[in-house]
């Protein structure tokens, strides 16, 4: 298994710029989720999935959009990138709910200028 | 909301030193994980404990619900531990959301 794999690695983007970041699994996972690390921080929640057509927000949803479209992938969306968006993104994934152990993928490190 | 800390924020110890970093949190949570954030930035999973005692290796981390508190253990040190450890307490009713501490900076010198 390759595991949750995250592309692009890194991406640079002009403020007001569009992109999506994307995130696959094939563990056949139903639990997805978007975080963001900020430096010296710990990672914080933006939007998480609990399975193919449903999707809900986290800690800090603002200025992003998800769907969930097949239990492999959890595409997240940046509809008009700002500075305030330079981040480390890590996407995870879990068999199940609560309980269940979250596995990372490598991240996306994001620069918006 | 739930508030997790860990201590100390930075460690720097000789290869073969013991540490221990705490993680202390402010409510009940449904289970807890200890990631190490290596130097690329690559969380791994390290241990996946709601309560009691696990060991890997040189690693060991006990949790204590009813106290709101879990302990890493890293024996004998080596300078590949070197990296940021966090603790994460898992919150929600039937959906899964982590909330992370901000990590401890540990490095080992040769």
């Amino acid at each position: 298994n390759a595991g949750v794999t995250q592309t692009p690695k890194f991406q640079v983007l002009k403020t007001g710029q569009s992109m999506t970041l994307q995130c696959a699994q094939d563990m056949n996972h139903e639990y997805m989720s978007w975080y963001r690390q900020d430096p010296g921080m710990g990672l914080r929640l933006i939007h998480y999935s609990v399975g193919a057509g449903i999707t809900d927000q986290g800690e800090v949803p603002n200025g992003y959009n998800v769907s969930r479209s097949t239990t492999e992938d959890f595409p997240l969306r940046l509809l008009s990138a700002a500075p305030s968006q330079t981040s480390v993104y890590f996407c995870a994934s879990s068999y199940g709910g609560a309980g269940y152990e979250q596995y990372f993928g490598p991240g996306t490190r994001l620069t918006v200028t | 909301g739930i508030q997790v800390e860990q201590s100390p924020p930075d460690l720097i110890l000789q290869e073969g030193a013991n540490s221990t970093l705490r993680c202390n949190f402010s409510d009940s949570v449904n289970n807890l994980q200890w990631f190490h954030q290596n130097p690329w930035g690559q969380l791994i999973n390290l241990f996946y404990i709601p309560s009691g005692t696990k060991q890997n290796g040189r690693l060991s981390a006990t949790t204590v619900a009813t106290e709101r508190y879990s302990l890493l253990y890293i024996s004998s040190s080596q300078t590949t531990d070197s990296g940021v450890y966090f603790c994460a307490v898992e919150i929600g009713q039937g959906a899964q959301k982590l909330v992370f501490g901000q990590g401890t900076r540990l490095t080992i010198n040769p």
